[in-house]
């Protein structure tokens, strides 16, 4: 069964901190993977789309990183700051499935000034 | 860049009527959407994929007589719960697949409360 599963659930920073938000995906076979921002009570933000070729991609302070053999992802925001705070989602398509998004539960993140 | 709305952003409905959700692609064109549902404090589960012109797949544990999905033109999907209940209030977010740069575009959601 393919699965996404994102670690911490959690996590509360004060503003600067830079900080890793984990993902990790039973499937090797992986197609891409995006990184999505969700503000409470609202639709998805894409923020970065990896694809299996393909290692990282970087926009702004944001920087996401894919390594298949793992079966890990990490998005790395640097120099956080309260606007920030947000659930951060990450997605998996996967070979033979590739129209198919699965989500991970999401990261809940505070960033306190 | 690519939008996709959806209407109504939210609504309120007494048990047992039905809700019918718009999802348009406004500036693409999409032969493939979804459709998923996000409970509070959850993530997002994928309910069905529209293509246009045929049926819908749904996902294992998805009622398709329930939750009824046309997809009649290229930029416009549609998603009927019927005979709704409380347990069917949610977020209900629907996606789009672009044929030209093949990414999925999300709308701003909808939220279903039923009384």
């Amino acid at each position: 069964k393919q699965e996404v599963t994102q670690i911490p659930a959690a996590l509360s920073v004060p503003e600067g901190e830079n900080l890793v938000l984990n993902c990790s995906f039973t499937d090797s076979a992986i197609y891409n993977l995006q990184w999505f921002r969700q503000d409470p009570g609202k639709g998805l933000t894409s923020l970065l789309l990896i694809q299996s070729s393909q290692r990282e991609q970087t926009s702004g302070r944001l920087n996401a990183s894919l390594d298949k053999s793992s079966g890990r992802s990490t998005l790395y925001i640097a120099a956080s700051q309260p606007g920030d705070s947000a659930t951060y989602l990450c997605a998996a398509s996967f070979s033979g499935g590739y129209n198919k998004l699965i989500f991970g539960a999401g990261t809940r993140l505070a960033v306190h000034p | 860049g690519a939008v996709v709305s959806q209407h109504p952003s939210w609504v309120i409905c007494k048990s047992g009527t039905s809700v019918k959700i718009e999802c348009r692609s406004l500036d693409f064109q999409a032969t493939t959407m979804f459709w998923y549902r996000q409970f509070p404090k959850q993530s997002l589960m994928l309910m069905a994929t529209s293509n246009e012109g045929s049926k819908a797949t749904y996902e294992q544990g998805v009622e398709k007589d329930k939750f009824l999905i046309n997809h009649a033109s290229l930029t416009l999907s549609t998603l009927t719960v019927t005979s709704a209940h409380p347990e069917d209030s949610s977020f209900y977010i629907c996606s789009a697949r672009s044929l030209s740069t093949d990414t999925q575009y999300f709308g701003p959601g909808t939220r279903l409360t039923v009384l």
